[in-house]
């Protein structure tokens, strides 16, 4: 059974403050990987991929270790705007084209003044 | 261009009863999905359709049914309401299937539904 673990959180983090979230996968195959933002009571939206030599777009910096089956995401700088729930994302190749992803549970983030 | 449209925001159901969820997209995007949202729970697939006339169940589809007659909608129906499915539901889209890097999933703003 496909399984993305996070730690639930909430981390609580005053502004300025830099912070980062793990996420394991259980499947070895899973070919492709996000994190996805979601506000409260508010859909989710891609925040970024995560690609095998690692990535940043401006704050935010993620990773992917295929050995240790986990990615993370890192946050410099934090804004109160950043407090949401981030989702772990890992989509795993079935082989026949692939359309399911497996979403974790979610980080939550809190950003204090 | 309004993106993913669901409708209704929100109802309360009896047990047994049933409803149509609807989900429109004007992206033209051939990949479609219902999730719901349990507190505290990841996301779960219902079912998905990868074009017009195409669809096929997710990790948890009992309870539910699906139909893709046009490339814009994408209706989710219940039959007989229960209340373990009392959840929020998300319907999305994309254009060439999430798993792509380039193609993201795009969410409506969800139905909570409340089953009693």
């Amino acid at each position: 059974r496909k399984e993305v673990e996070q730690d639930p959180g909430p981390f609580n983090v005053p502004e300025g403050a830099t912070v980062a979230f793990n996420c394991t996968y259980s499947n070895s195959a899973s070919q492709s990987f996000f994190w996805y933002r979601q506000d409260c009571r508010k859909e989710p939206k891609l925040l970024m991929s995560v690609y095998s030599s690692g990535n940043e777009d401006g704050r935010f910096t993620a990773q992917l270790n295929r050995a240790s089956q986990y990615i993370s995401l890192l946050i410099r700088d934090s804004k109160l705007s950043d407090s949401a729930t981030y989702l772990c994302v890992v989509n795993e190749d079935s082989g026949a084209g692939s359309y399911q992803l497996t979403f974790g549970k979610g980080t939550k983030l809190s950003v204090i003044p | 261009n309004a993106g993913v449209t669901q409708t209704p925001k929100f109802r309360i159901l009896k047990i047994g009863q049933s409803m149509t969820l609807q989900c429109a997209q004007d992206m033209n995007h051939n990949y479609m999905y219902w999730y719901r949202q349990d507190p505290g729970m990841g996301l779960k697939l219902i079912y998905y359709s990868v074009g017009a006339g195409i669809t096929d169940k997710g990790e948890v589809p009992n309870g539910y049914n699906v139909s893709r007659s046009t490339t814009e909608d994408f209706p989710l129906r219940l039959e007989l309401a229960a209340p373990s499915q009392t959840s929020v539901y998300f319907c999305a889209s994309s254009y060439r299937g999430g798993s792509s890097y380039n193609s993201p999933l795009h969410f409506g703003n969800g139905t909570r539904l409340t089953v009693t």
